[in-house]
């Protein structure tokens, strides 16, 4: 298996643009979640599926920012319109539904936002 | 709440130890142990779920103490490939078995020749 693919990894775009970050999960794995990265919050969750459903939707800053699952082997971020305070690093993960196994994470999507 | 990990950064020469801490308010289900490089994805580590127990992985071992809400990963006789930032991720007892993890600031560690 590649792993988890995200697309794509570098974007720079306009304040006010839309911006649409794409991952596929490892197959197989049914927990999909959107994590940003920055040197002041560090890691945190945005959001994760279980099965293509959102379960849990509180990280998600604003509501510029959402999220779809449409099947079981892609989801989308989109964040609409885009300030330049989103610039981060966005990375995908993917996992089993149960707690005790670990997440693959992609390779990120470094968004700037100028 | 986000776990709080202590030290924020350490310098060290190869073949010494480190310790980092990782310290909730919450009760914990689990304890995920990942390291990420510059420019790189975070990659898994390791897991603890019970209390007290203590996994190893090469010369990096971890404990957690469920009771204390607390897990420390211990680095021995460290090597130039340990350099990175470490993070624990916690899953409560509140959504355990979701997966769901919150990251903790991270440590940066660096060791040098």
């Amino acid at each position: 298996d590649a792993g988890v693919i995200q697309s794509p990894r570098h974007e720079v775009t306009e304040m006010g643009q839309e911006v649409t970050l794409r991952c596929k999960p490892i197959s197989g794995h049914n927990s999909l979640f959107w994590y940003r990265q920055t040197m002041m919050r560090g890691l945190e969750l945005l959001i994760y599926f279980n099965n293509n459903v959102p379960i849990d939707d509180s990280g998600m800053p604003e509501d510029r920012f959402s999220a779809k699952m449409p099947n079981a082997s892609f989801s989308t971020l989109k964040i609409q319109p885009s300030e330049p305070r989103d610039s981060a690093v966005y990375f995908c993960a993917s996992s089993f539904p149960q707690g005790n196994t670990e997440a693959f994470f992609g390779q990120g999507t470094r968004l700037t936002v100028v | 709440q986000q776990p709080v990990q202590s030290p924020q950064a350490v310098i060290l020469r190869e073949g010494e130890d480190a310790v980092i801490n990782c310290s909730s308010s919450k009760a914990l289900y689990s304890v995920h142990w990942y390291r990420q490089k510059h420019g790189e994805a975070p990659v898994f580590l390791m897991i603890l779920l019970k209390g007290g127990e203590q996994k190893g992985h090469d010369k990096i071992s971890a404990s957690f103490n469920e009771k204390k809400q607390q897990s420390s990963l211990y680095l021995t006789a460290s090597q130039l490939s340990y350099s990175g930032t470490y993070f624990c991720g916690t899953e409560g007892r509140s959504s355990s078995n979701t997966g769901k993890l919150i990251f903790g600031q991270g440590t940066t560690l660096q060791v040098k020749p």
